[in-house]
């Protein structure tokens, strides 16, 4: 089965960091998502970890260790747009399926 | 312009109904994806399509019905038999080329479906 955990709120202020946390049992690994999803739109792809360390694309960075079933997002120079629900999702690999996290709303205030 | 379009972007359905969703993508993608996102919820698949004229069930397919009798289309039948069918619903496409390779999904605006 999948098991994927995120914590339901953040707030933060704009100019902060925020640090989004996602941990996960699956029956199998290959690659972890992270998704942003405005409001009533569809989600869009921020960012992917397979092996673990580090990646970073401009404001947006995120983290991966395979070993604790462990990834972040971390969000630096938080702007208002930023205000949103971030999906973590794990892939099968054996059909490619993506198993979503609940999703995490992050606030970011004036 | 590439890309994945769902229509349409609203829907009600009657008590008893059948409703079809569409779903179409222009980007030459192998896979396509349904899924549902209820409030507070995560996206749950409902049914996915690895090539064409071959589909399987998802976490929550009871209810549900599609075909893929072309690479570029996927539509999703809620049938009356699906009780509760108020949801947001997202078609998704990627490319499936096997080992690390990325394999993005990317998704449709959604429908929003609502009983009346």
């Amino acid at each position: 089965g999948q098991n994927i955990d995120q914590p339901t709120e953040m707030t933060a202020t704009e100019g902060a960091i925020v640090q989004i946390n996602c941990t996960y049992q699956t029956s199998g690994f290959n690659g972890l998502f992270w998704y942003q999803q405005h409001a009533g739109e569809a989600p869009t792809f921020l960012s992917y970890n397979v092996l673990d360390g580090l990646e970073e694309k401009g404001r947006f960075s995120s983290f991966l260790s395979r070993s604790k079933g462990y990834s972040y997002l971390l969000l630096k120079e938080l702007q208002m747009k930023d205000s949103a629900s971030y999906l973590c999702a794990v892939r099968d690999p054996n059909d490619y399926k993506l198993s979503f996290g609940a999703g995490t709303t992050v606030t970011v205030r004036a | 312009d590439g890309g994945i379009t769902q229509s349409p972007k609203y829907l009600f359905r009657k008590e008893g109904q059948n409703v079809t969703l569409s779903c179409e993508q222009n980007l030459n993608h192998d896979a396509m994806y349904w899924y549902r996102q209820d409030p507070g919820q995560g996206l749950r698949l409902i049914y996915y399509s690895q090539i064409v004229n071959d589909f399987q069930k998802g976490d929550i397919a009871e209810g549900y019905s599609v075909s893929r009798e072309k690479k570029e289309s996927f539509p999703l039948t809620v049938t009356s038999a699906q009780k509760n069918p108020t949801a947001f619903y997202l078609c998704a496409s990627s490319m499936n080329t096997g080992g690390l390779a990325k394999n993005i999904q990317y998704f449709g605006a959604g429908t929003r479906l609502s009983v009346l």
